[in-house]
């Protein structure tokens, strides 16, 4: 059973590009979850899709949009980007969307490390 | 706000020592509580749980219990191999009406020297 898959893995960017990463969830998942974790920091909340909606966003900027597409899969927008956005971004699937307590927890992909020169 | 506190690493420690990683957190309510690993060049991967007060989780030898008085999720190992080194992340997470999204730790390293 294939957990969540994200490409690219590794991805080097200049300041100012924009980025797209992808994310594929698990299995029977519907809910997909985006965190960005700097160096040395824990992974912080972007935001969750669910029904291809965005539906709770944590205190990252516009520059930072995403997608879902109907057979679940995510897509995450980085717009102008900054030094200060390198980072390794992490995409988490669940079932059940922000309404409900996710019946088999969370299940995270091994990241995309994003580098910007 | 919601916050989760770790105790900073890296932690270094001789094989099969005794493993304590102290985690505290600030919250309104009552979450549940998580530990996570994540080993080199992997995701994050559940380790263990609790989800209400004098809960305990315990996976793979590692055990840690929800203290509501003291608002602490310490996780616990009697006797850590070199397989245990990782960085390891103490989360909460609130219920329905905050969108069940984690909030995590700083993160604590840890490495065990054979």
């Amino acid at each position: 059973d294939a957990g969540v898959t994200q490409s690219p893995t590794h991805l080097i960017k200049t300041r100012g590009q924009q980025v797209t990463l992808r994310c594929s969830p698990k299995s029977g998942h519907d809910t997909v979850s985006w965190y960005q974790q700097a160096l040395g920091q824990g992974p912080q909340f972007i935001f969750q899709y669910y029904e291809e909606e965005e539906r709770q966003r944590g205190n990252f900027p516009d520059r930072f949009s995403g997608h879902q597409f109907p057979n679940y899969s995510s897509e995450l927008n980085v717009n102008a980007l900054l030094l200060g956005d390198s980072a390794l971004y992490l995409c988490a699937s669940s079932l059940g969307g922000p309404g409900r307590i996710p019946r088999g927890g969370y299940t995270f992909g091994s990241g995309t490390r994003l580098t910007v020169v | 706000g919601n916050s989760v506190t770790q105790m900073e690493g890296p932690v270094t420690l001789s094989e099969e020592a005794f493993l304590t990683i102290n985690c505290t957190y600030t919250a309104t309510g009552y979450p549940s509580l998580f530990w996570y690993v994540q080993y080199p060049g992997e995701g994050l991967q559940l380790l263990l749980k609790a989800t209400k007060a004098d809960d305990k989780g315990s996976n793979k030898g590692f055990e840690a219990t929800y203290r509501k008085e003291t608002t602490s999720f310490h996780l616990e190992k009697g006797s850590v191999q070199v397989s245990d080194s990782a960085v390891y992340f103490c989360a909460l997470r609130f219920g329905m009406e905050y969108g069940n999204k984690l909030v995590f730790g700083a993160g604590t390293i840890l490495r065990v020297k054979s």
